[in-house]
Order: C-alpha cells, then sequence, then structure tokens
C-alpha cells in the first residue's frame, strides 16, 4: 500500500497480558516513531528508529514497552503485563531521512491502534 | 529540551470567517516547526512546515502559519473558514540540533467550525 499500515486496528486485553501492536512502514523510508494518542494528552512520544542507528527510547514509558524494528522495515511494539493506564491510541509514523543531516521530511502517521486494557 | 504549547483546547468560528489557532514554542536551538491535522476516524495529516525563509507560509487546504521568532510562536490561520476545517490541529516543533529527529507535540486544539 501506499501509506503506512497499523495491525490490529483495535485491540482489546485483560490487565496483566502482553499485547504486540505491528506497523509496516512506507517502503523507502528509514525513520519510523511510535507515539502514544491519550484523551486530553496530546500525542506522547515513545520511540525512534532511523536506519541501522541504536533506537532513540527516551519516550518509553517503563521498561513493559518495548520495540523493534527487524530489517530496517516493519516494527513491532511489546507491551508486556498491561495496564489500565496503557489503554490508548498508539500511533505509527515514517518519514525520508536525509542521511546524516537530520531531517524536515515530514511524518506520515498511520491510523493507529486503538488499545482498551480490562 | 524542546517544547511546545496550544493554549486553547477548543476554538469555535463561525463559517466564512478568519480562524487562528495559536502555537508557541521552546527550543535551546533554532526550531522546525510543524502543524498536522486529525479529521475524525483518520489518521494526522501533515499541513505545512516552517523550516527557514519566509515566515508566512502556506499549505495545504488553504492554510497558512506565521512565525514569529521574538513572540516564539507559530499561529495557524486561514481567511475563510469552512465547516469541513472542523478538526483536531496539532503543532510540533523539532529543535535544530544535528541528530535530534524527536519531533514534540503539542496537546492539540479541536476546531469547530460553526455553519
Amino acid at each position: 500500500g501506499a501509506g503506512v499500515s497499523q495491525s490490529p486496528s483495535n485491540k482489546v486485553t485483560e490487565k496483566g497480558k502482553d499485547v504486540e501492536l505491528r506497523c509496516d512502514p512506507i517502503s523507502g523510508h528509514t525513520a519510523l516513531y511510535w507515539y502514544r494518542q491519550s484523551l486530553g494528552q496530546g500525542l506522547e512520544f515513545l520511540i525512534y528508529f532511523q536506519g541501522n542507528s541504536a533506537p532513540d527510547k527516551s519516550g518509553l514509558p517503563s521498561d513493559r514497552f518495548s520495540a523493534e524494528r527487524t530489517g530496517g522495515s516493519v516494527s513491532t511494539l511489546t507491551i508486556q503485563r498491561t495496564q489500565q493506564e496503557d489503554s490508548a491510541v498508539y500511533l505509527c509514523a515514517s518519514s525520508l531521512v536525509a542521511l546524516g543531516t537530520g531531517t524536515n521530511s515530514p511524518l506520515h502517521f498511520g491510523n493507529g491502534t486503538r488499545l482498551t486494557v480490562t | 529540551a524542546q517544547s511546545v504549547a496550544q493554549p486553547e483546547d477548543q476554538v469555535n468560528v463561525a463559517e466564512g470567517n478568519p480562524l487562528t489557532v495559536k502555537c508557541t514554542y521552546s527550543v535551546s536551538g533554532n526550531p522546525y516547526l510543524f502543524w498536522y491535522v486529525q479529521y475524525p476516524n483518520r489518521g494526522l495529516q501533515f499541513l505545512l512546515k516552517y523550516i527557514t525563509g519566509d515566515n508566512l507560509v502556506k499549505g495545504s487546504y488553504g492554510f497558512e502559519a506565521e512565525f514569529n521568532k521574538s513572540q516564539t510562536s507559530f499561529h495557524l490561520k486561514k481567511p475563510s473558514a469552512l465547516v469541513s476545517d472542523s478538526a483536531l490541529y496539532f503543532c510540533a516543533v523539532r529543535d535544530y540540533v544535528f541528530g535530534n529527529e524527536k519531533l514534540t507535540f503539542g496537546t492539540g486544539t479541536r476546531l469547530t467550525i460553526i455553519p
């Protein structure tokens, strides 16, 4: 497809269970971001991947959260032992990055995964 | 550190009137500034950006934004509002520091255009 694809679109899970959220970025985009959107909280940065560089994990709220990006393409965000406060929409975005110089490229967002922890 | 503030949670404007959605920012260096829009049940879409040059930036759907360095602001504007402009608008900033690719978003402003 032409855009960023996220799956599942909706996920309901019980407290304490693990969940995996998937993001398929736009082909050729080397930068990939995860954000979390909670009601009234705006967009909260979680993690950033750029090519083969070490990811910027500074936004992950706890060690229950982890993410990986395999082969520089698809990314998976994993939340272990989910809590009710993890309920939110998890957004993935990708952008085309000029290597070594930073970028002004806009982010292209997926439609998100709405996670509900009961 | 970089941050952005959108002081208004909600803005209501009559159709046909000019609209302004406010944004102020804080960076240690030079800012890269962006506006994104989120329509109901749809993902965020890029509207416009300021990198350098002319302080007045034009974007999609007739929107424009004015960069004001002295006031550290980047307000979004449109001369004549349409009902279809009703959506959630986010301002975002990135501090121009080499290696900093993090984009920080505001909390969003819900714009409602009244017919």
